[in-house]
């Protein structure tokens, strides 16, 4: 059964520190992976993965895939307390035409 | 903001009823996508379609449908409603049904159920 797992499901840093939140999945038919931020409501659009050991970055959040050990990394360096959210890994399965989610992992980044 | 709409925001309904949900997608996309997020079950994949056509069909109920209009725009339709339908119900939008762009979601429905 195809799966994507987070890791950990629940993280509490104070502001400054680096975190990084993992994500592995077992999916048929990979064709991306993507990271998400949901705060209050509907999940926000980070990152697109799609070819392993290429970084993506956006300010203080990076991420990375590694398509043969298959997992994913979000990194969030020098966090603020706006950086508190739940963020969701997702995989798209083509055969399927989907993305199946991860439980995410809640963030809470401490003053 | 995506540029992915839904309404309305918030519906309470009382149990055995219908509603519909609506959803327009960013422009220049032609792929829609549904999701109901509760606390237990987190984001499941309920439909998808494509220009129109349904494309793909996730853990759907029999008493949910849905369809795309020539305009793009989607409708989920929910019959029978019981109290586990209580649920955010997100609509997402992409270029085309590859996987190769990024789904785009809209601020969600709240629906409760009692």
């Amino acid at each position: 059964e195809d799966k994507v797992v987070q890791s950990p499901l629940s993280l509490v840093v104070h502001e400054g520190d680096t975190v990084t939140l993992n994500c592995s999945y077992e999916v048929t038919n990979f064709r991306s992976l993507l990271w998400y931020k949901q705060e209050k409501k509907a999940p926000t659009f980070l990152f697109m993965l799609t070819s392993s050991g290429i970084e993506k970055k956006s300010g203080r959040l990076s991420s990375i895939l590694d398509k043969k050990e298959l997992f994913s990394i979000l990194n969030i360096t020098a966090t603020q307390t706006g950086d508190s959210a739940i963020y969701l890994c997702a995989v798209y399965r083509g055969s399927q035409g989907n993305l199946i989610f991860g439980k995410g992992t809640k963030l809470s980044v401490k003053p | 903001d995506s540029g992915v709409t839904q309404t309305p925001k918030h519906l309470i309904t009382a149990t055995g009823q219908r509603v519909t949900l609506r959803c327009s997608p960013r422009s220049g996309d032609l792929s829609v996508y549904w999701y109901q997020q509760s606390l237990d079950q987190g984001l499941q994949f309920l439909i998808q379609y494509y220009n129109g056509e349904e494309r793909a069909k996730g853990n759907i109920l029999e008493r949910f449908s849905a369809q795309q209009f020539p305009d793009l725009h989607s409708e989920l339709n929910l019959s029978s409603l019981e109290l586990g339908d209580s649920a955010l119900y997100f609509c997402a939008s992409s270029v085309d049904p590859s996987g190769s762009y990024e789904q785009y979601f809209g601020p969600g429905t709240r629906l409760t159920v009692t």
